[in-house]
């Protein structure tokens, strides 16, 4: 059973070019949680879906940042417009019920924007 | 929104020494979680603390829950080198104590020098 696969591992992007970053739950996992987490700093909450519903996106910006979790196939983070300030590490985490006490994180996604 | 400040921010050890290091809030937490994160890599959950005063260990780990619901400590025991890394603690984020939106701490950065 393979872990949580996040991909890229790494993406470089220019200001105002889009980002998109996947992440496959494990298998037998309906929840998936997004966090992202600044240089030097802790995971912060962005985001909590379940096959093709968004439950709460409380921990997201308002604008450029979107989440899906469709029926078939990953789950997608996408930043659009991308600025200095969206470089971080975004993890997800996927858990087979609610709740990050059974969940397991993916080795992240590093988007550096230049 | 509730913060959680963790000490030392970092420290430098001798393999087979132990470590201690805690975690404050100024809110009470009905759930405190303590994370390794290795480098490049996302966060492992260690230990899971339910109520007040419990004392959970793990391995070498132990970890206790403050009697005051503000704080919570982790012990590690005759520290090796593969015990490198970022230790975070969590709590859920509203007073609701939903278990998939957490707060974590800015980490303490633990060197072992063998």
């Amino acid at each position: 059973n393979a872990g949580v696969m996040q991909n890229p591992r790494h993406l470089v992007r220019r200001r105002g070019q889009e980002a998109r970053l996947r992440c496959s739950p494990m298998k037998g996992h309906s929840h998936v949680y997004w966090y992202r987490q600044l240089p030097e700093e802790g995971l912060k909450f962005m985001v909590y879906l379940q096959k093709e519903n968004i439950i709460d996106e409380s921990g997201m910006p308002k604008e450029r940042f979107s989440a899906e979790f469709p029926k078939e196939g990953p789950s997608i983070l996408r930043i659009q417009q991308v600025v200095r300030g969206d470089s971080a590490a975004y993890f997800c985490a996927s858990s087979p019920l609610a709740g990050l006490t059974e969940a397991f994180f993916g080795q992240g996604t590093r988007l550096t924007v230049v | 929104g509730q913060q959680l400040n963790q000490s030392p921010q970092s420290m430098f050890i001798q393999e087979g020494e132990d470590v201690s290091m805690n975690c404050t809030s100024s809110s009470i937490f009905n759930t405190w979680l303590w994370y390794k994160q290795d480098p490049g890599e996302g966060p492992v959950l260690l230990i899971a603390l339910y109520k007040a005063g419990e004392l959970t260990s793990n391995g070498r780990l132990t970890a206790q829950f403050g009697i005051t619901r503000k704080d919570s400590f982790l012990n590690i025991s005759a520290s090796i080198p593969s015990d490198v890394g970022i230790y975070f603690c969590a709590g859920p984020q509203d007073s609701g104590g939903s278990n998939y939106k957490l707060t974590f701490g800015k980490g303490t950065l633990l060197t072992v020098n063998p």
